[in-house]
């Protein structure tokens, strides 16, 4: 059964630090990788999306790489502002579901506090 | 805005009561889904929808039943909840079932049964 756990659960780091998120998942055999980020009280909001044969993948700041392999993924903040605290979510979907976008298995989180 | 509007945003119920929650995509996508987030756990997938046909029943308790008129709505029927039944119900859609694209989440329904 995949299990898909983020490291840590908080973060808290003074603005214009960059960062590095960690997601790990058990089973190899993924359709691919989504990161998300989700504010207090709100739904979800993908940033982004690695189909499983890519490496990286980058939108501005951010920057996700994967490694099916070992089963891991990290996201990295570059210049973080106070506007990116918010809670981050990795999720996987599997390919013995024919590449289910929608059964993805998610993380917990992790809950990102960027102080001014 | 990410096209997927979900209402009541909050809905209080008493254990005995018949409620629904509803959710409606103008993003012309052909699959949704309702997912469910408990306080300490992560996202849980409850149910597919794809091309309004049911396609995932993620072993969901009868108390929640769902509804897909069309493929622009859908809608979870609740009666008869239990105090831990209480979560963010998030319904998303996507393009299709299979087609490893993005998911659009809708902001949720905070549901608190009492």
């Amino acid at each position: 059964k995949q299990e898909v756990t983020q490291i840590p659960a908080a973060l808290s780091v003074p603005e214009g630090e960059n960062l590095v998120l960690n997601c790990s998942f058990t089973d190899s055999a993924i359709y691919n990788l989504q990161w998300f980020r989700q504010d207090p009280g709100k739904g979800l909001t993908s940033l982004l999306l690695i189909q499983s044969s890519q490496r990286e993948q980058t939108s501005g700041r951010l920057n996700a790489s994967l490694d099916k392999s070992s089963g891991r993924s990290t996201l990295y903040i570059a210049a973080s502002q106070p506007g990116d605290s918010a809670t981050y979510l990795c999720a996987v979907s599997q390919t013995n579901y024919g590449g289910s976008q929608g059964n993805l298995i998610f993380g917990k989180g992790t809950k990102l506090s960027v102080k001014p | 805005e990410t096209g997927v509007t979900q209402t009541p945003r909050h809905l209080v119920m008493g254990m005995t009561n018949k409620k629904s929650l509803k959710c409606e995509q103008h993003l012309g996508h052909n699959a949704m889904y309702w997912y469910k987030q408990s306080a300490k756990k992560p996202l849980e997938l409850m149910f597919v929808y794809n091309f309004k046909e049911q396609t995932e029943n993620n072993s969901v308790p009868s108390r929640f039943s769902p509804e897909c008129p069309n493929s622009s709505h859908l809608f979870l029927h609740l009666h008869t909840l239990q105090p831990e039944d209480s979560a963010l119900y998030l319904c998303a859609s996507s393009q299709h079932w299979t087609d490893g694209n993005t998911i659009y989440f809708g902001e949720g329904s905070w549901l608190t049964v009492v």
